[in-house]
């Protein structure tokens, strides 16, 4: 099994909700990413997690909460959110975090905000 | 921080021809370069990995070459079919750490019939 998922696949809400992304891997992968992806856009990493935990932030506003409750699950917590947030949140898992590793990726969540 | 450019935004050609996407980079050279293909509303899929001391990978259709002196890499997909139309990234760790990567910003290659 080689899929990563992702749930919701959309979702919208207004800057004043708070939603969860979960993400979710059975590949035995001890890395896994977030990535924030814009239109026409390359993603850009946002997190990683390594051994579940936190490795990287990319200087992500505090608005975004990412959170490893085991090595196969993957949350990122929304709260007061800006619609510049609106994008394609990416979940990404690895072997471990090492560029020479391949990167798999979920089909993503469309988030728009309001 | 190493920067990547995609220097086609676009490319068009026809069935059965090769295409050739590019890669350039600055900065420190990478120990290692991917490419990714992403279709419309879905996630990058691996394609290819290269190291910096492989001057050739092929699989399939596909062939990459790195070139180091250059600081660019080139994606070739032969006999190319309408299927193989997507958007191509090429990707390298973004720092010394090799654990942060980054995208280029993609050539969205159409094949047409």
């Amino acid at each position: 099994d080689t899929e990563v998922t992702q749930t919701p696949k959309h979702l919208v809400m207004g800057m004043t909700n708070k939603k969860s992304l979960k993400c979710e891997q059975h590949m035995g992968h001890r890395a896994m990413y977030w990535y924030k992806q814009k239109a026409k856009k390359p993603p850009e990493l946002m997190f990683v997690y390594s051994y579940e935990k936190l490795s990287i932030n990319e200087s992500v506003p505090s608005r975004f909460s990412p959170e490893c409750p085991n090595s196969s699950l993957l949350n990122l917590h929304l709260h007061a959110l800006q619609p510049e947030d609106s994008a394609l949140y990416l979940c990404a898992s690895s072997q471990v975090a090492a560029f020479q590793e391949t990167q798999y990726f979920g089909p993503g969540t469309r988030l728009l905000v309001l | 921080s190493q920067k990547i450019e995609q220097n086609s935004e676009a490319l068009n050609i026809q069935e059965g021809k090769t295409a050739t996407l590019t890669c350039n980079y600055t900065n420190y050279s990478p120990a290692y370069l991917q490419w990714y293909r992403q279709d419309p509303g879905r996630g990058p899929v691996f394609l290819l990995l290269i190291r910096e001391n492989e001057k050739e990978k092929r699989k399939e259709r596909l062939k990459v070459t790195f070139d180091t002196t250059l600081k660019q890499s080139l994606f070739h997909i032969t006999a190319s079919q309408p299927a193989d139309s997507a958007t191509y990234l090429c990707a390298l760790d973004q720092d010394s750490s090799a654990s942060k990567i980054i995208f280029g910003s993609g050539t969205r290659l159409s094949i047409r019939p």
